[in-house]
């Protein structure tokens, strides 16, 4: 089954200053990747995803790379916020986009804190 | 609101009891989740229901756990015999099946957190 690693567990970073959380997977047919934000006391909530097809996607301050050579992707923070602070989780899946989905294979997770 | 329901939000038990979750999903949503996360982990899958199909258990622990969707909507997370390792917040998803070009997002509701004393 798929295996992902993610790193760092911790991450501080001053605000306004960038924020870059890794992941890698085991499986090479795993074409869907999504991060998702959990803040305390909440379940976790999809902030951005990337399909396999494509390398890159944006959206405002966050970014999502994906390699699939080396089998890893990452999230990108700009000018981070202190409401930037939470858990990320990153995820894969073999999503064949027919009959259900499938479990996604979460990361440990990132705890991300953005200091004034 | 429209989210996805859990209660209780908070069990205290005591090791050996059996307690039951419950997880109101998002109407429409054909998928459901339950997942484990204990203090400082990842996100754990347990079991996922879709539609009439038979559920996916292979992420259950022991089978001291077990979960029923009843009418394809609510679902309940029995765990017997709780032990101390069972301590942890339980949170359930739901999704639109992926077919008809949809994401299949999770969408999470806000958890049980379980102690087993």
């Amino acid at each position: 089954g798929e295996n992902v690693e993610q790193h760092p567990s911790t991450l501080s970073v001053q605000e306004g200053d960038s924020a870059v959380i890794k992941c890698t997977y085991s499986d090479s047919a795993s074409n869907y990747f999504p991060w998702y934000k959990q803040e305390l006391g909440k379940g976790p909530q999809l902030i951005i995803d990337i399909r396999s097809n494509v390398g890159e996607k944006k959206d405002q301050r966050i970014a999502v790379t994906l390699n699939k050579t080396a089998k890893h992707f990452s999230l990108h923070i700009t000018e981070t916020q202190p409401e930037d602070s939470a858990v990320y989780f990153c995820a894969a899946i073999l999503d064949g986009l027919t009959g259900g989905g499938n479990k996604l294979t979460f990361g440990t997770g990132t705890q991300l804190k953005v200091e004034l | 609101g429209a989210g996805v329901s859990q209660s209780p939000s908070n069990k205290v038990t005591e090791k050996g009891k059996d307690v039951e979750l419950r997880c109101d999903p998002i109407s429409g949503h054909t998928a459901l989740y339950w997942y484990r996360q204990s203090l400082g982990q990842g996100l754990e899958f347990l079991i996922y229901f879709q539609g009439n199909s038979a559920p996916d258990k292979s992420g259950l622990p022991s089978d001291r756990f077990s979960a029923e969707r009843t009418g394809g909507s609510v679902s309940t997370l029995t765990i017997q015999r709780t032990q101390q390792e069972d301590s942890a917040v339980y949170l359930c998803a739901s999704s639109l099946d992926r077919t008809s070009g949809n994401t299949g997002e999770l969408f999470f509701g806000e958890g049980s957190r379980l102690t087993v004393l």
